[in-house]
């Protein structure tokens, strides 16, 4: 079983919709999480942290992690064009150990 | 504020020259270093890290090799490239109290013909 498992898709939704991306994972130490975006060709850009079970919300980006069923969840809000990019999860047991990243998430949202 | 710097963007080298890339980090002290590497449907794997001059940790053995000259400098380097080194290479850093928390840099696409 792989330590962080993410669904590649690709996800394609109409500008305005609600979109959900998820992980799962297999490790209970993790117990920071981020979610990076990353457009073609370019660097990951972090998004959201998060460090305790529950949700994060930061304008229309909400950050939700339930450390008992080790799944955490992305959710967009009136998604956009610009939107459109990779969405990749991480997670890391401890400063200092490795950054453990799921494969990523293809968003294209339409207008 | 702190900036993350790694360059060329772009690299086409053939096989068996050698590699060196270059990441530089502004407005911070002490970070905390790493190399990345992402291939195409493989998400990114960790191949060093290094917490200090001349302090390098891999995670992958290798055709590459990292070096930490200075504190905010990190460079990856490859005496003979093989095909398989093709792919998108990202350095990042983390520091302080939220060592855990990784910024990327721009990253460097290197294909190797």
């Amino acid at each position: 079983q792989k330590e962080v498992e993410q669904d590649p898709g690709p996800l394609s939704v109409p500008e305005g919709a609600i979109v959900s991306l998820n992980c799962t994972y297999s490790n209970s130490a993790f117990q920071y999480f981020m979610w990076y975006r990353q457009y073609s060709r370019k660097g990951p850009e972090l998004l959201m942290y998060t460090y305790s079970s529950g949700n994060k919300e930061d304008g229309r980006f909400t950050a939700q992690v339930d450390k008992s069923s080790k799944y955490i969840s992305l959710f967009i809000r009136d998604s956009q064009p610009s939107d459109s990019a990779t969405y990749l999860c991480a997670m890391i047991a401890q400063a200092g150990t490795a950054l453990i990243f799921g494969k990523g998430t293809t968003l294209s949202v339409s207008s | 504020s702190q900036t993350i710097h790694q360059w060329p963007a772009t690299l086409v080298q053939p096989v068996g020259s050698p590699l060196s890339l270059e990441c530089t980090v502004e407005g911070t002290s002490n970070p905390n270093l790493y190399w990345y590497r992402q291939a195409a449907g493989r998400g990114l794997q960790l191949l060093f890290y290094s917490v200090g001059i001349g302090q390098i940790s891999s995670e992958v053995p290798q055709n590459l090799s990292a070096s930490r000259p200075q504190d905010r400098q990190f460079i990856l380097s490859s005496k003979k490239l093989l095909l398989s080194d093709s792919g998108f290479y990202l350095c990042a850093w983390s520091v302080g109290v939220a060592k855990n928390i990784q910024y990327f840099g721009a990253g460097t696409r290197l294909s190797v013909l």
